[in-house]
């Protein structure tokens, strides 16, 4: 069972361009919300992270979208960069055990030069 | 450097012959975690430890064991390796003492790429 769903499956964006990802959850007891960036070969690595208290979080050219209502959340990379084609994920923690992640199934973003 | 280190990088086995893949954090961290990430999935848990002695089942636990002896080291054992264990596997951990603002961020090992035959 998927408890949080991730689209599109992959995305490929021109230099300069947003690239945007959603993800939608399940589980209400949910209470922190990260993405991570994963490039070839390499583990992820936290890139921004949001609380469902907070309805956006901004940090250079990525920004988080957290609609709770909704429960669906976003990722929008502005200026979309070639250095920014990764694999990204989103995650949700909590739920029935402390630290657990429950990750998305993963957002290929191809941007081209 | 403050990082998660895992071992082997990459491994190909046979059906039945018992693995271990080792993960070692040189951060502290109380809680230690395996995932297996595999395309169109995601990445999906497998065990947790909150702490020394303390280990739990994840959410595709079967197949897999898992020890906590010591706080730095929490190695993946495979007693009888099966083709539908072909995966990618991360170790990773974190702390509930730390303060990045939004939660404590956990650490990902580098990976291990396992092929079983």
């Amino acid at each position: 069972q998927q408890q949080v769903k991730q689209s599109p499956q992959s995305l490929i964006v021109q230099k300069g361009g947003i690239s945007i990802i959603n993800c939608a959850y399940e589980n209400t007891a949910f209470d922190y919300f990260p993405w991570y960036q994963q490039f070839p070969g390499k583990g992820p690595a936290l890139l921004i992270a949001i609380r469902p208290d907070v309805s956006e979080k901004k940090e250079g050219r990525f920004t988080i979208s957290f609609n709770k209502s909704a429960k669906q959340f976003s990722l929008h990379i502005m200026d979309s960069q070639p250095g920014d084609s990764a694999t990204y994920f989103c995650a949700a923690r909590g739920g029935t055990s402390y630290g657990k992640l429950t990750f998305g199934q993963g957002t290929i973003l191809t941007v081209h030069p | 450097e403050a990082q998660v280190t895992q071992n082997p990088r990459y491994l190909i086995t046979v059906t039945g012959k018992k693995l271990t893949v080792t993960c070692s954090q040189n951060m502290n961290h109380e809680y230690m975690s395996w995932y297996r990430q595999d395309p169109g999935l995601g990445l999906r848990q497998i065990y947790y430890s909150m702490n020394v002695e303390v280990t739990d089942k994840g959410d595709v636990p079967e197949g897999y064991k898992v020890s906590r002896k010591e706080k730095r080291n929490f190695p993946l054992i495979l007693e009888s390796p099966s083709p539908n264990q072909t995966s990618l596997y991360f170790c990773a951990s974190s702390s509930p003492r730390s303060d990045m603002g939004a939660g404590e961020t956990q650490y990902f090992g580098p990976g291990t790429r396992l092929l079983v035959l």
